[in-house]
């Protein structure tokens, strides 16, 4: 069975702060890993990264990944109160299986 | 931007009630699915949908859920006889799955309260 595991379970900082979120998983014939950020309602997308991808930035944000040791970061970077939410992340295997296996995700709240 | 739409945000049902969730992928997008997040819980996969059939449907989806496209622009997950573990939240998610890679977008959700 797919697993993903993401840490801390939770984070707190203080604005401005760097923030790094783990995600680990084990899938058979990985495909895919994709974050979402969580706020209220629906997952958000952020990035996918894939064997061609390993590694994407957007502003502040950042994420890598590392195929051999099975594992992804997500870092923030000068965070802002805006960044509050759950980071999510999700894995697909081959592709056959089209179903995203979700870890249960890192609440991530920034004091200003 | 385009975004998945989902109606309605909140369906309270009484258990044994049978409810249609409805959503309206992404217009160019091709495969559809239905998650659910029970509340605390991970998200769940429940089924996919391509070509107007079912490609892949997870334990939990069993003969009290059916999906179906109506017409060209919705997408509906029904519970025939709800119970009370039902409730939870209920995205739809839909990806155009260019060059292969499976980016799929979510609804805001609908939050279903079976009583």
């Amino acid at each position: 069975e797919d697993k993903v595991v993401q840490s801390p379970l939770s984070l707190v900082v203080h604005e401005g702060d760097t923030v790094t979120l783990n995600c680990s998983y084990e899938v058979t014939n990985f495909r895919s890993l994709l974050w979402y950020k969580q706020e209220k309602k629906a997952p958000t997308f952020l990035f996918m990264l894939t064997s061609s991808g390993i590694e994407k930035k957007s502003g502040r944000l950042s994420s890598i990944l590392d195929k051999k040791e099975l594992f992804s970061i997500l870092n923030i970077t000068a965070t802002q109160t805006g960044d509050s939410a759950v980071y999510l992340c999700a894995v697909e295997a081959d592709f056959g299986n089209e179903k995203l296996t979700f870890g249960t995700g890192t609440r991530l709240t920034i004091i200003p | 931007e385009p975004e998945v739409t989902q109606t309605p945000s909140h369906q309270v049902t009484q258990m044994g009630q049978e409810v249609i969730l409805r959503c309206v992928p992404i217009s160019n997008h091709l495969y559809f699915y239905w998650y659910r997040q029970i509340l605390g819980q991970k998200v769940e996969f429940l089924v996919s949908f391509y070509n107007n059939e079912i490609s892949e449907k997870s334990e939990i989806f069993d003969d009290q859920f059916s999906v179906e496209r109506p017409d060209g622009s919705n997408f509906t997950l029904k519970i025939r006889s709800t119970k009370l573990e039902d409730s939870a939240m209920y995205f739809c998610a839909s990806s155009l799955r260019t060059g292969g890679y499976n980016e799929q977008f979510f609804g805001p959700g609908t939050r279903l309260t079976v009583l």
